[in-house]
């Protein structure tokens, strides 16, 4: 298994340009969820997904969309990037939403100018 | 408000001691889990160690052990016997939702920063 998978590692966007943070787990999680990482404000929950065709916001859903049209990929879209979006953004999946061990991918590290 | 207070930005330890990581939770919500999580400098979110809100022994997993007082709405992890590679960022997290309402959102305090000393 590859695990929770993530693309870019790294990307460099301009104010106003539109991107996917791709997200892909080979684990048959029914739980995804995206995270970004701020320094020194731990990690906040974007969106989450509880199953293929449901997704729920979390606590910072402003600028993101996120779907779900497979168990495996849950992919993050940037609508029209500002620098208030420069962050670390980490995917998650657990093997059913009430399990007790998440599981990260290993980050994408997001600029934007 | 803050759900999952951390408030110890930095710690230090003297190798093969042990040391303790403060964690405090607010919510009303009858079945939550508690968690913790290493971020090592390399990043990545390595899993630790799981408490749910219903369980009754603390839990452990080899020299880390979780802390539970649920009156207090505490949850602090035990590191024994520290080590130089348990120096990293530690988050402390909770899981609310459940139940009905099928909604199942994680928190996270802002991470107790420890460095291991030899």
């Amino acid at each position: 298994n590859a695990g929770v998978t993530q693309t870019p590692k790294f990307q460099v966007l301009k104010t106003g340009q539109s991107m996917t943070l791709q997200c892909a787990q080979d684990m048959n999680h029914e739980y995804m969820s995206w995270y970004r990482q701020d320094p020194g404000m731990g990690l906040r929950l974007i969106h989450y997904s509880v199953g293929a065709g449901i997704t729920d916001q979390g606590e910072v859903p402003n600028g993101y969309n996120v779907s779900r049209s497979t168990t495996e990929d849950f992919p993050l879209r940037l609508l029209s990037a500002a620098p208030s979006q420069t962050s670390v953004y980490f995917c998650a999946s657990t093997i059913r939403r009430d399990s007790y061990e998440q599981y990260f991918g290993p980050g994408t590290r997001l600029t934007v100018t | 408000a803050q759900k999952i207070t951390q408030t110890q930005p930095g710690m230090f330890v003297q190798e093969k001691e042990a040391v303790t990581l403060d964690c405090t939770y607010d919510t009303s919500d009858p079945s939550y889990g508690l968690f913790w999580y290493k971020q090592p400098s390399s990043g990545e979110m390595i899993f630790l160690i799981y408490q749910g809100s219903y369980d009754q022994q603390n839990a452990t997993e080899g020299r880390y052990s979780l802390n539970f007082q649920k009156a207090r709405k505490s949850a602090n992890l035990v590191i024994s016997a520290s080590q130089l590679g348990d120096s990293a960022m530690y988050f402390c997290a909770m899981r609310e939702g459940g139940g009905t309402s099928g909604t199942y959102k994680y928190i996270f305090g802002t991470g107790t920063r420890l460095k291991v000393l030899a």
